[in-house]
């Protein structure tokens, strides 16, 4: 049973279009987020929620918007996709209020933008 | 702000010989600092920590960290590479006084490669 999953694991689309990754946790962690991994495999926090409350919110974009509907799951949502866009977005959750907590991550979902 | 440098993107180490990945942390306080490991295709899973209970810190697959406070150091090593060991590893801090929030930081990460 995984931990943390992303669908879906691929995704190829054309610039402009519009799209969606869902991430879902078992663990019962109340903190979540989303980091981005570029081509150079730099790993880049986007967002961070707590218990459905966002609370890390980096210079990213407007285009991209995270909802958490409940504390197990969190999506990004990505308006009019950019060549820029492409990369492996992680999911990761973790226990809240434990700064020595391990994250977790999901196995990611490579977004590919033509 | 908390930076993390792994020194190195890319390290070459012969079947069986000491591993040595390098990371420094810039804070004037101490962050709580980890070890990931990303293999292909999958997402980053924990090596090891330090969290200030001892410097020298044991992790999975027969990795270790010693964290130096008068370098701002915390290298990664292991004594005898192997085949499966070759991945991204990468190098993380949590501030110890992060105003609540959670942010984990990582550094570049540096490619094992592990020649037969």
């Amino acid at each position: 049973d995984t931990a943390v999953s992303q669908t879906p694991k691929y995704l190829v689309t054309q610039m402009g279009n519009d799209k969606s990754i869902k991430c879902e946790q078992n663990l019962g962690h109340d903190t979540m987020y989303w980091y981005k991994q570029d081509s150079k495999k730099f790993l880049k926090i986007m967002f961070s929620y707590n218990n459905k409350e966002l609370i890390i919110n980096e210079t990213v974009p407007n285009r991209f918007s995270p909802k958490s509907p409940d504390k197990a799951h969190l999506n990004l949502h990505i308006n009019s996709l950019e060549l820029g866009d492409s990369a492996v977005y992680f999911c990761a959750s973790r226990i809240a209020g434990v700064l020595t907590g391990e994250l977790f991550f999901g196995e990611g979902s490579r977004l590919t933008v033509l | 702000a908390q930076s993390v440098t792994q020194l190195g993107s890319h390290v070459s180490v012969s079947e069986g010989a000491l591993v040595l990945l390098r990371c420094n942390y810039s804070s004037s306080v101490p962050p709580y600092l980890f070890w990931y490991v990303q293999y292909p295709n999958q997402g980053l899973q924990l090596l090891l920590k330090y969290t200030s209970a001892a410097t020298l810190v044991k992790g999975i697959n027969g990795f270790e960290a010693e964290f130096k406070k008068s370098e701002t150091s915390f290298h990664l090593t292991k004594p005898s590479a192997h085949m499966s060991d070759a991945a991204e590893y990468f190098c993380a801090a949590n501030p110890i006084y992060s105003g609540g929030y959670q942010k984990v930081t990582f550094g570049t990460g540096t490619k094992l490669q592990v020649i037969p």
